[in-house]
């Protein structure tokens, strides 16, 4: 099983500040790497798909980037509604995984 | 649109059995695949499975086969998740997720709104 590891667990920044966000796989996915982002009580919805592709209506400033094992998610001016938690997956081989999430909050 | 409604939460005793629902609607229900997610409380999410709703034929990622079962209704474009022996580890947020496109199957969006499954005596 592939694992994804995400780091920073938590990530304290302020609006309008410039977000960087990693995923780093236990081998190789190629770009078959996924973002999604979770707000409190919500399902996960689908960001960045194929490393770098963005999902329909996911504004510009959201951009993935990377291949083989080390992948970011970059959201270039944060506004109030991007804090919540986001996370990575590999389709690249069964079973799929996720990473276990980073937390991006207010500071 | 292309919408995905789960049924509603479920609180049932250690041993029981449970049953979730994930109807399908904006698309032929037949074209895309569902898949199963879990989240239990503050973890993050893991895939349990899938099932091809052409021909009903499940997969089921480790740690889901046995107790865990998938299965369709196509006249009601509706797929369900069965737990049997219910323990209290099955707490959890559980998601029925469709593939992003044809082109794209691993990924994974639109999500039905998730059904909270509280296994307690």
């Amino acid at each position: 099983e592939i694992v994804l590891t995400q780091s920073p667990p938590t990530l304290s920044l302020s609006p309008g500040e410039r977000a960087t966000l990693s995923c780093r796989a236990s081998q190789s996915v190629s770009s078959y790497l996924a973002w999604y982002q979770q707000k409190r009580g919500q399902a996960p919805r689908l960001l960045i798909y194929d490393a770098s592709n963005r999902a329909t209506g996911i504004p510009a400033r959201f951009s993935g980037s990377g291949s083989g094992t080390d992948f970011t998610l970059t959201i270039s001016s944060l506004e109030p509604e991007d804090f919540a938690v986001y996370y990575c997956q590999q389709r690249s081989n069964w079973p799929y995984t996720f990473g276990q999430g980073t937390k991006l909050e207010i500071k | 649109q292309v919408q995905l409604v789960q049924s509603g939460s479920e609180l049932k005793k250690p041993g029981a059995s449970v049953k979730v629902s994930c109807k399908a609607s904006g698309y032929s229900f037949t074209t895309y695949g569902i898949n199963w997610v879990r989240q239990a409380p503050g973890q993050g999410l893991e895939w349990m499975g899938w099932i091809n709703t052409n021909n009903g034929n499940p997969t089921y990622a480790q740690g889901f086969t046995g107790r865990f079962v998938f299965s369709l209704d196509t006249s009601a474009s509706t797929a369900y998740l069965q737990i049997s022996s219910l323990k209290a580890e099955d707490t959890a947020v559980y998601y029925c997720a469709r593939p992003y496109s044809s082109a794209s199957r691993g990924w994974f969006d639109p999500w039905g709104q998730g059904t909270l499954v509280t296994v307690s005596s």
